[in-house]
């Protein structure tokens, strides 16, 4: 059972350079999320997502793109790479709205 | 708007010694408590939740937690730390808002444990 998978584990890009982040879930699960994890600030909402065809904007929304086209999947868009974007970004999932997330092991990701 | 304060950006303790750490909420309807717990390049896995039940809640590997709603806090403790639980603690909450569930994360507190 793989839980939610995150790709790449890492990447480098330079500033201006756009790229997707891939995560997928095996657990059929309706609600999924993005979050950005900086030093001394715990974890921030991107966007979310409560079922196919249907997300939302977070906390910290701007710069990034998202979409749902089936259950399992829920990709994440960089427009336009930025520095302020250097982040480890990390994807969750639950079943339901008020019950506990089970979270990738996250994407590590560098803004040149 | 909620939020959630976790005193103490780092923690150190021995080995043996209690674990204490603290978490505040700040909300007039208790909302549902999560801890977090976060290894070295590794995910969020959860230790324990609260979700009204009993204000004592037992997780993983030893740690609990109390809810006490006239403090707004949901501390998490082990009475005997293990070289192991060193890690990144985070506590969390989901505000009784309606609709989807915007998990509130406070800052994180480093545990670190030593002989």
């Amino acid at each position: 059972n793989a839980g939610v998978t995150q790709t790449p584990k890492f990447q480098v890009l330079k500033t201006g350079q756009s790229m997707t982040l891939q995560c997928a879930q095996d657990m059929n699960h309706e609600y999924m999320s993005w979050y950005r994890q900086d030093p001394g600030m715990g974890l921030r909402l991107i966007h979310y997502s409560v079922g196919a065809g249907i997300t939302d904007q977070g906390e910290v929304p701007n710069g990034y793109n998202v979409s749902r086209s089936t259950t399992e999947d829920f990709p994440l868009r960089l427009l336009s790479a930025a520095p302020s974007q250097t982040s480890v970004y990390f994807c969750a999932s639950s079943w339901a709205s008020n019950q506990p997330q089970h979270f990738g092991d996250g994407t590590r990701l560098s803004i040149l | 708007a909620q939020s959630v304060t976790q005193l103490g950006s780092h923690v150190s303790v021995s080995e043996g010694a209690l674990v204490l750490l603290r978490c505040n909420y700040s909300s007039s309807v208790p909302p549902y408590l999560f801890w977090y717990v976060q290894y070295p390049n590794q995910g969020l896995q959860l230790l324990l939740k609260y979700t009204s039940a009993a204000t004592l809640v037992k997780g993983i590997n030893g740690f609990e937690a109390e809810f006490k709603k006239s403090e707004t806090s949901f501390h998490l403790t082990k009475p005997s730390a293990h070289m192991s639980d060193a890690a990144e603690y985070f506590c969390a909450v989901i505000p009784f808002s309606g609709g989807y569930n915007k998990l509130i994360f406070g800052a994180g507190t480093r545990l670190a444990v030593h002989p």
